[in-house]
């Protein structure tokens, strides 16, 4: 079955405390991965794109990188503003080209 | 900001009224995207627009409607709806619904039924 798991559910990290949070998935004919950033409220906020394995993307904190079963988003030295749930999604298929959405991870950074 | 303008931005409605949301996007995509999210859980497909026909409809009810009058623009029309419906809805959109590059979201609709 055509699956993607994101993992941790939620973490709590200390400001400046780095992480990763995973994105595994079971599909047929991978044509992308995207992460997505979502605060309280508003919509996902597109992030980054991984189309092969051994693809690497960095923005400010975030580091996301991609093998043939999963993607890691490492959070550098995070600061409060990146609390927010964080949403891989990934793409599929030929034809048929379908979304798959993760569970998210719930990202909470005390100061 | 996002590139993709979803009004209005909360909605409150009775069971039997009639309301619609709105889409509009300006970035020149030909494929657009109606999702409905729950609190704390993923985005679910509802309907797909490609060069303004419906493609997908992932066997939602009739009391849903959608619409897409032009390139830019996309609508929701509601009729009827059950306490249920209330949730976010999101409008994406992107290139082309067979190209490989990224959904970008605009940032809902909070819909509340009473």
């Amino acid at each position: 079955e055509d699956q993607v798991t994101q993992s941790p559910e939620a973490l709590r990290l200390q400001e400046g405390e780095s992480s990763s949070l995973n994105c595994s998935y079971t599909v047929s004919g991978l044509r992308g991965l995207f992460w997505y950033r979502q605060d309280p409220g508003k919509g996902p906020e597109f992030l980054f794109t991984l189309y092969s394995a051994g693809e690497e993307k960095e923005k400010e904190r975030l580091k996301a990188t991609l093998t043939k079963k999963e993607s890691f988003l490492h959070i550098t030295a995070p600061k409060p503003e990146d609390s927010a749930t964080y949403l891989c999604a990934v793409l599929y298929g030929g034809a048929t080209n379908k979304l798959i959405f993760g569970t998210g991870t719930l990202l909470a950074v005390q100061p | 900001d996002t590139e993709v303008t979803q009004t209005p931005k909360h909605l409150v409605m009775g069971m039997t009224n009639k309301k619609s949301l709105k889409c509009e996007q300006h970035m020149g995509h030909r494929a657009m995207y109606w999702y409905k999210q729950k609190a704390k859980k993923p985005p679910e497909l509802m309907f797909v627009y490609s060069y303004e026909k419906l493609s997908i409809n992932e066997s939602v009810p009739s009391r849903f409607s959608p619409e897409c009058p032009n390139s830019s623009l996309l609508n929701l029309h509601l009729h009827a709806l059950q306490p249920e419906d209330s949730a976010l809805y999101l409008c994406a959109s992107r290139p082309r619904a067979n190209s490989n590059q990224p959904q970008h979201f605009g940032d809902g609709t909070r819909l509340s039924i009473l």
